[in-house]
């Protein structure tokens, strides 16, 4: 069976750097999402993404973030220059087909890359 | 906006008892809505949704929507329903709200 994938799994890195999170959605999907857990608080969404461009982004997806997909497969995750508060579980998700049929299709996600930002 | 809200984070039960796991929301529209389940070590994946209304390992949901509720319900916990469940709402922007989770623990 397909699966969101994503890499790295486990990412370290110093305040202030750049961190690129890779996601390999289901190849037949056209929508694709990211959300954050912080450790301990709720799965909270950041972006949707759709016919290459971002169709809904939340307060907490701000100019530090942004979002691409650079090839047929890959939708990634850039953070500018990493806080410490941005330390967290990040997900990528993917669904099939883009929505407008009145009903949400199921979300997939991914294993999660947890990111540290020392 | 949307919300949902888990009122319990720690459920722990008996194998073979019967388990509820509390979800409301609040939307004005007409939602969506969803268990996803995470087992120890592995992904958020969907249980079940409220649309398909299907019995998934065993579990059922009833959408409310006078009490704005969805609760997980299983009439004989198992030990390998010891996870992390999380309900879930998607509006009109399909978007996906979580509530904080409960993880349930079932004992032997």
């Amino acid at each position: 069976e397909p699966e969101v994938t994503q890499t790295p799994s486990h990412q370290v890195t110093q305040m202030g750097q750049e961190v690129i999170l890779r996601c390999v959605p289901i190849s037949n999907h056209l929508y694709f999402y990211w959300y954050r857990q912080i450790l301990g608080q709720k799965v909270e969404f950041l972006v949707s993404f759709y016919n290459n461009e971002i169709s809904e982004k939340s307060e907490i997806f701000d100019d530090q973030f942004s979002v691409e997909r650079p090839d047929g497969s890959n939708f990634t995750l850039k953070i500018r220059s990493t806080k410490l508060e941005d330390s967290a579980m990040y997900f990528c998700a993917s669904s099939d087909p883009p929505p407008g049929q009145g009903f949400a299709e199921t979300q997939y996600f991914g294993p999660g890359t947890r990111l540290l930002v020392l | 906006a949307q919300r949902v809200t888990q009122p319990e984070k720690l459920l722990s039960v008996f194998k073979g008892a019967p388990v509820e796991l509390k979800c409301n929301y609040s939307y004005s529209g007409s939602p969506e809505l969803f268990w996803y389940v995470q087992y120890s070590r592995q992904r958020l994946q969907l249980l079940l949704r409220h649309i398909s209304r299907e019995s998934i390992k065993g579990f059922t949901a009833d959408l409310n929507k006078g009490e704005t509720s969805f609760h997980l319900k299983k009439p004989f916990a198992q030990e390998e329903d010891s996870a992390m469940y999380y309900c879930a709402l998607s509006g009109c922007d399909y978007k996906l709200s979580f509530g904080a989770g409960t993880t349930v623990t079932v004992r032997a």
